[in-house]
């Protein structure tokens, strides 16, 4: 059983630019969340994705966009970067739409905003 | 947005010592409740992910309660180890599906 992976490890974009980061699922999950670790603090939510649809929505403005695919895989996508962006980017997936279920997290994506 | 708080920030415990640590939470739209281990450079790892008041679960010498109404859970670590030591983090799911995290308690078991 392959567990979640993400990529790139790490990223160095400048303020402005865009930015897809990439999730695939561990096998047989079809539920994929996306969150934002900034240092010092908690997780924060940003979406989730059940089964290609969107199933939940944090307090992130528009410019955080996201996709699941047939596949379930997952992009985070985050447009016009802005210095507070950098942060580690999980990404966790589950099997099931119901939020009772134990998510399984990849070891993130560091984002650095220049 | 709701306020998930957790207590300690951090602790620091002797091998063999039970601890416990606490997530408070508003109680309105309560849905479910998890539990992560996030050990240094490592994922976060599910605990326990509970939804009824009154709810107790154990994993070996880890075990969790839950009180929906007056918004709480703790946390149990019998006997700590140092392979305890990580970051414990609670996550309020609410009726809406949004997750809130809070900061959460660093553990470090002293040898």
């Amino acid at each position: 059983e392959t567990g979640v992976t993400q990529s790139p490890t790490h990223l160095i974009k400048t303020r402005g630019q865009q930015v897809t980061l990439r999730c695939s699922s561990q096998s047989g999950h079809n539920t994929v969340s996306w969150y934002q670790q900034a240092l010092g603090q908690g997780p924060q939510f940003i979406f989730q994705y059940y089964r290609e649809e969107e199933n939940g929505r944090g307090n992130f403005p528009p410019r955080f966009s996201g996709l699941q695919f047939p596949n379930y895989s997952s992009e985070l996508n985050v447009n016009a970067l802005e210095l507070d962006d950098s942060a580690l980017y999980l990404c966790a997936s589950a099997s099931g739409f119901s939020s009772y279920n134990e998510q399984f997290f990849g070891p993130g994506t560091r984002l650095t905003v220049l | 947005i709701l306020n998930v708080e957790q207590s300690p920030q951090s602790l620091h415990v002797q091998e063999g010592d039970s601890t416990n640590f606490t997530c408070s939470f508003p109680s309105s739209n309560f849905y479910a409740l998890h539990w992560y281990r996030w050990e240094t450079a490592k994922s976060p790892e599910a605990l326990f992910v509970m939804t009824l008041n009154g709810d107790e679960k154990k994993k070996g010498r880890i075990s969790a309660t839950l009180n929906t109404k007056e918004g709480y859970s703790y946390l149990y670590i019998k006997g700590s180890q140092p392979e305890d030591s990580a970051t414990y983090l609670c996550a309020l799911i609410n009726t809406g599906n949004q997750f809130y995290f809070g900061t959460g308690t660093s553990l470090t078991v002293i040898p």
